[in-house]
């Protein structure tokens, strides 16, 4: 159980176009979704923190109009990296927090997503 | 503000051998504690979490964490080293009732496993 997944798992786009990455909490409800960035050799940093059904919660630093986020249901949220440029190929890892496990701040991390802007 | 401070980038241990991993932690309310394990180009796993019940926390693959809030600790342990073991380890984070349900990470440690 707990499982949740990412596509696509690797992308290459040139740079200005848009990409759009979706996290899917497989069987379970997750009203809550996270974003994160990884760069190499480096932690997790939260990019923002997504609510069904309300506009996303960003943090400190992070543009919301590059990076637009949808969470329109308790088991999809998409990330949009807009007018994409080499400095935001990174490594892109959602995360869901179980709804029946609300008590634990427990999340649940998807297998990632490669993006490389040419 | 809560952090995590994992000491060590990069350990390394032979096959076998007693695995310690640290990891500290500065929170001013009762935290939730986690570890998480990486391999190379995945998302995380977790390895085990503490939430405030037993203070000695069991985890897979033989890992074991003990916390202690004297120290402001939460080191990962295991007995025995084993190749597959090999992968960048994360210490986790979050404030317990928080409203946010941030996990802060640590930088991650780097697990070499040498035959």
């Amino acid at each position: 159980g707990a499982v949740v997944s990412q596509h696509p798992s690797r992308v290459i786009c040139k740079s200005g176009t848009s990409v759009k990455i979706e996290c899917r909490s497989l069987d379970f409800q997750a009203t809550t979704m996270f974003w994160y960035r990884q760069f190499p050799k480096q932690s997790l940093m939260l990019m923002a923190t997504s609510n069904e059904g309300s506009k996303a919660t960003y943090e400190q630093g992070v543009e919301k109009d590059k990076f637009l986020i949808n969470h329109a249901s308790l088991t999809l949220s998409t990330l949009t990296v807009t007018s994409a440029h080499p400095e935001d190929s990174s490594f892109y890892i959602c995360s869901a927090r179980d709804l029946g496990l609300a008590g634990y701040n427990e999340q649940f991390f998807g297998p990632g997503t490669r993006l490389t802007v040419l | 503000a809560q952090s995590v401070t994992q000491l060590g980038s990069h350990v390394s241990v032979s096959e076998g051998a007693l695995v310690l991993l640290r990891c500290n932690y500065s929170s001013s309310v009762p935290p939730y504690l986690f570890w998480y394990v990486q391999y190379p180009n995945q998302g995380l796993q977790l390895l085990l979490k503490y939430t405030s019940a037993a203070t000695l926390v069991k985890g897979i693959n033989g890992f074991e964490a003990e916390f202690k809030k004297s120290e402001t600790s939460f080191h990962l342990t295991k007995p025995s080293a084993h190749m597959s073991d090999a992968a960048e380890y994360f210490c986790a984070v979050s404030e317990v009732g928080g409203a946010t349900n941030k996990l802060i990470f640590g930088t991650g440690t780097l697990l070499a496993v040498q035959p």
